[in-house]
């Protein structure tokens, strides 16, 4: 089955600077890959998606990367705020089969 | 998101005792998920369902048992041999499956938190 690797599990940076959170995946025939973002508590919200016939997805301050070749895919975060801070989740879709493997998560923390 | 509703939003079970866990949803979507969520941990799929009186086991089924009678609605039943049930779980569900439709999001409802007395 599909295995999803994700870095770091704690993440902290200055307010305004820019985040990356990365994902490995082990199934070559994954292609779908979405982000969520989670805040204490809550549901998983869909924050951007890609799949495996584009390179790279950008919706306003959030972008994420696809490496077909090498597995990983990258989450974006520029000019981070406050509002941005949460545990954010990436997660892949194996090849055949139709639930979600999610990596263990990164929490993000934006300092002020 | 408004479209799926878990209910209850805490529950208790007792050992020896079975509990069932509701989702709703009123978006027409034909495929849904059952997930379990432990402190720290991503999300691990325990059953998902691809049309009504169709539904697979996940990564954890082991100790789970559930139904699709209705396109509305998938309960989750936690049994007795599940020995460790103390979990936040995670209801989605998405447009559907199958060819051209596979790669749909997936939504969220608010979660079940269950915990054992």
């Amino acid at each position: 089955g599909e295995n999803v690797e994700q870095h770091p599990s704690t993440l902290s940076v200055q307010e305004g600077d820019s985040a990356v959170i990365k994902c490995t995946y082990s199934d070559s025939a994954s292609n779908y890959f979405p982000w969520y973002k989670q805040e204490l508590g809550k549901r998983p919200q869909l924050i951007i998606d890609i799949r495996s016939n584009v390179g790279e997805k950008k919706d306003q301050r959030i972008a994420v990367t696809l490496n077909k070749t090498a597995k990983h895919f990258s989450l974006h975060i520029t000019e981070t705020q406050p509002e941005d801070s949460a545990v954010y989740f990436c997660a892949a879709r194996g090849g055949g089969a139709d639930g979600l493997t999610f990596g263990k998560g990164t929490h993000l923390i934006i300092q002020p | 998101d408004g479209g799926i509703t878990q209910s209850p939003k805490y529950l208790f079970r007792k050992e020896g005792q079975n509990v069932t866990l509701s989702c709703e949803q009123n978006l027409n979507h034909d495929a849904m998920y059952w997930y379990r969520q432990d402190p720290g941990q991503g999300l691990r799929l325990i059953y998902y369902s691809q049309i009504v009186n169709d539904f697979q086991k996940g990564d954890i089924a082991e100790g789970y048992s559930v139904s699709r009678e209705k396109k509305e609605s998938f309960p989750l039943t936690v049994t007795s041999a599940q020995k460790n049930p103390t979990a936040f779980y995670l209801c989605a569900s998405s447009i559907g499956s199958g060819t051209g439709r596979s790669n749909q999001p997936q939504h969220f409802g608010d979660g079940t938190r269950l915990s054992i007395l």
